[in-house]
């Protein structure tokens, strides 16, 4: 059984960069069967995509955080990685990764992520 | 940008019975919606995907139906350990999700 589990800073001041890493575990992050995601919640809130990324190392952007956002994957470490450039108070959140099969057995592409981390809560604050 | 809109945004309701939750998309997506059930404290647990397609391990009281703009989320028979929120997710055109209904046990 696949588990993702987030770590990084749960404080980051304003105008700095939010790196989070998604350590992958029982799975192989450079499987072509899947691709890798972060989603965020704000507090008390529902749900934003921020992006993903297939095996092929293709990522897509939320285009609302498009410029600011970059998505990669150690596959040396079997981790995924997020980095958000110059955050303000609206970035905290619970950040989580999550993921999803390229094709599900019913042969759709890219079908909503059925294994989520338990998320970890950033707050931007000085 | 896709727009999810989710009716009610809160519901009440006594164990046994029958909860009905909407999803309304600005424009046509097909069947490109999904379910997840969200407890407090928890991440998202995916419950339907493509607006009416099972998930191994969901119980069977958990459904799904519509298509183009207009989903259904239906729980028959809700149980105690149904309480959470509900979100909607559209995968058509970039990723959106609704605001997320509250379903409370009576």
């Amino acid at each position: 059984q696949v588990q993702l589990q987030e770590s990084g800073p749960g404080l980051v001041k304003p105008s700095q960069t939010l790196s989070l890493t998604c350590t992958v575990s029982g799975g192989s992050i450079s499987s072509e069967n899947y691709y890798w995601s972060w989603i965020r919640q704000h507090p008390g809130k529902g749900l934003e995509w921020i992006g993903y990324i297939y095996y092929s190392g293709s990522t897509y952007y939320n285009p609302s955080l498009k410029s600011r956002v970059t998505i990669s994957v150690d596959t040396s470490k079997n981790q995924l990685s997020l980095k958000l450039r110059s955050v303000t108070a609206a970035d905290t959140a619970a950040y989580y990764c999550a993921r999803g099969n390229y094709y599900d057995s019913s042969g759709n592409f890219r079908a909503p992520p059925a294994y989520w981390g338990q998320g970890i809560l950033v707050t931007v604050s000085s | 940008e896709i727009v999810l809109t989710q009716s009610p945004e809160f519901q009440s309701v006594t164990p046994k019975k029958k909860v009905t939750i909407t999803c309304r998309a600005s424009q046509s997506i097909g069947s490109s919606l999904h379910w997840y059930q969200q407890k407090p404290d928890q991440s998202p647990k995916l419950l339907i995907k493509y607006a009416s397609q099972s998930i191994s391990g969901v119980p069977s009281r958990f459904s799904g139906s519509g298509s183009g703009t207009d989903f259904t989320l239906t729980i028959n028979s809700l149980e105690a350990e149904d309480a959470a929120t509900y979100y909607c997710h559209q995968s058509d055109s970039g990723w959106t999700f609704g605001q997320g209904t509250k379903v409370e046990i009576k």
